[in-house]
């Protein structure tokens, strides 16, 4: 079955670390994207990326940075520099436009500072 | 700039009821409206996808209509199981390209 892959499902970072969390679709969507979501919070866009070798500032991307090598895998690296990094992050998909499909999420990642 | 509301905030229901969640946008000029269900600590899940020149879908004991000249849409939930408590949202994606969410609705279904 198709459909988005986020691993591992829960992450501890030590003050200082950088961190790498996966995103894998096999979906054949042209567009990924990272949200964080916050308790009682909605959810905000980090990055996203609508082709290969190109990807876009979100809302909140500051102490974050992500690749996009093949259009299967769309990694975020929580870096030293996010101050409060401790939240839950989604990866979504889908076609260019999502105009008709809409989107899919991933099962999540719980990332801790430790 | 669109905005997304999402009423109630909190629902809490007995077995059997059926559940009304309301959502309304501010900018009627949208792609599509999706609805997802969140369980707590999971990820999204879709349940409805009603594209700008659909009225509703229909999908089991689910149900989403969507109103883009007033804004609104409403999912319908027929005789609610407590496996149907969750969190639901209602995203808005946009003539910009950009998805707005909801802040969710929490249900709470009661044996």
């Amino acid at each position: 079955d198709g459909g988005i892959t986020q691993s591992p499902k829960y992450l501890f970072r030590k003050e200082g670390q950088n961190v790498t969390l996966s995103c894998e679709q096999n979906l054949n969507h042209d567009a990924m994207y990272w949200y964080r979501q916050d308790p009682g919070q909605g959810l905000r866009l980090i990055y996203y990326s609508q082709i290969v070798n190109d990807f876009q500032k979100g809302d909140i991307a500051e102490g974050y940075s992500v690749s996009r090598e093949k259009k299967e895998s769309f990694p975020l690296t929580v870096t030293s520099a996010q101050k409060n990094p401790t939240a839950f992050y989604l990866c979504a998909s889908s076609m260019l436009g999502g105009d008709s499909q809409g989107y899919t999420f991933g099962s999540g990642t719980r990332l801790t500072v430790v | 700039k669109q905005e997304v509301t999402q009423i109630p905030a909190a629902l809490s229901v007995p077995e059997g009821e059926n559940l009304v969640l309301n959502c309304s946008f501010t900018d009627s000029a949208i792609y599509n409206l999706q609805w997802f269900r969140q369980d707590p600590g999971k990820g999204l899940t879709s349940l409805l996808l009603i594209q700008s020149s659909q009225r509703e879908q229909t999908s089991g004991r689910l149900n989403a209509s969507l109103d883009k000249s007033s804004g609104r849409s409403t999912l319908y939930i027929a005789a609610s199981q407590p496996g149907d408590s969750a969190t639901y949202l209602c995203v808005v994606l946009g003539s910009w390209g950009k998805l707005q969410f909801g802040a969710g609705t929490q249900v709470v279904v009661t044996p």
